[in-house]
């Protein structure tokens, strides 16, 4: 079975610019979070979608944003792209909120730098 | 605000022995704690996970304990093998709401032969 994808796995951009990253989810699963993880650092929390809606929110500005297709694919969209935004993005996706935690199983994730 | 913290940047440990990794915690409110283990130029991988309700959980030669009064959670290899070598992330999350992983800054093992 196919994991998490993402693509692209590489990107340069230059300030300013804006950038789509893009992340399929294991089969079945419904839920998908998106995370950041500046080089040294642990991942940090973007956002997560289940069921096409935002279920929830890190501490990112505006003009970070997301969003989840019928087939439960997602978008992570970065506008006014800065140095600072250079990092791993990495998606995980998970069966969703059930009473019983599932483990959200990660892509290998796309290196965004930029110029 | 660091909510979970993993003070060992790295921990170098014979093959064989045992590897001991420390996380320690300060949001009361986390009542649910993974470990993932990350080679370069891959994603993180889920290795072990344990429920506040719980103070041990095993698999193989992974084992996490958890000891909510001092916030503290460890993950024990036992014995240690060179394909354990990789960076290893202390997760903790809460079962209501987004269920949003926070992760510590993660901790490199390496394994010597």
């Amino acid at each position: 079975d196919a994991g998490v994808t993402q693509s692209p796995t590489h990107l340069i951009k230059t300030r300013g610019q804006h950038v789509t990253l893009r992340c399929s989810p294991i089969s079945g699963h419904k839920s998908v979070s998106w995370y950041q993880q500046v080089l040294g650092q642990g991942p940090q929390f973007i956002f997560q979608y289940y069921e096409k809606e935002e279920r929830g929110r890190g501490n990112f500005p505006d003009r970070f944003s997301a969003r989840q297709f019928p087939n439960y694919s997602s978008e992570l969209n970065v506008n006014a792209l800065l140095l600072g935004d250079s990092a791993l993005y990495l998606c995980a996706s998970s069966l969703g909120p059930l009473s019983v935690y599932q483990p959200q199983h990660f892509g290998d994730g796309t290196r965004l730098s930029i110029l | 605000d660091q909510q979970v913290k993993q003070n060992s940047p790295s921990l170098s440990v014979q093959e064989g022995r045992i590897s001991i990794l420390n996380c320690d915690y300060t949001n009361s409110m986390f009542d649910y704690f993974l470990w993932y283990k990350k080679y370069p130029a891959e994603g993180p991988t889920f290795l072990i996970s344990i429920s506040s309700i719980k103070d041990k959980n095993e698999d193989g030669r992974f084992t996490v304990f958890l000891n909510k009064s001092a916030k503290h959670l460890s993950l024990h290899i036992v014995p240690s093998q060179p394909g354990d070598s990789a960076v290893y992330f202390c997760a903790a999350t809460s079962l209501q709401g987004a269920q949003k992983l926070v992760f510590g800054q993660g901790t490199r093992l390496t394994i010597n032969p």
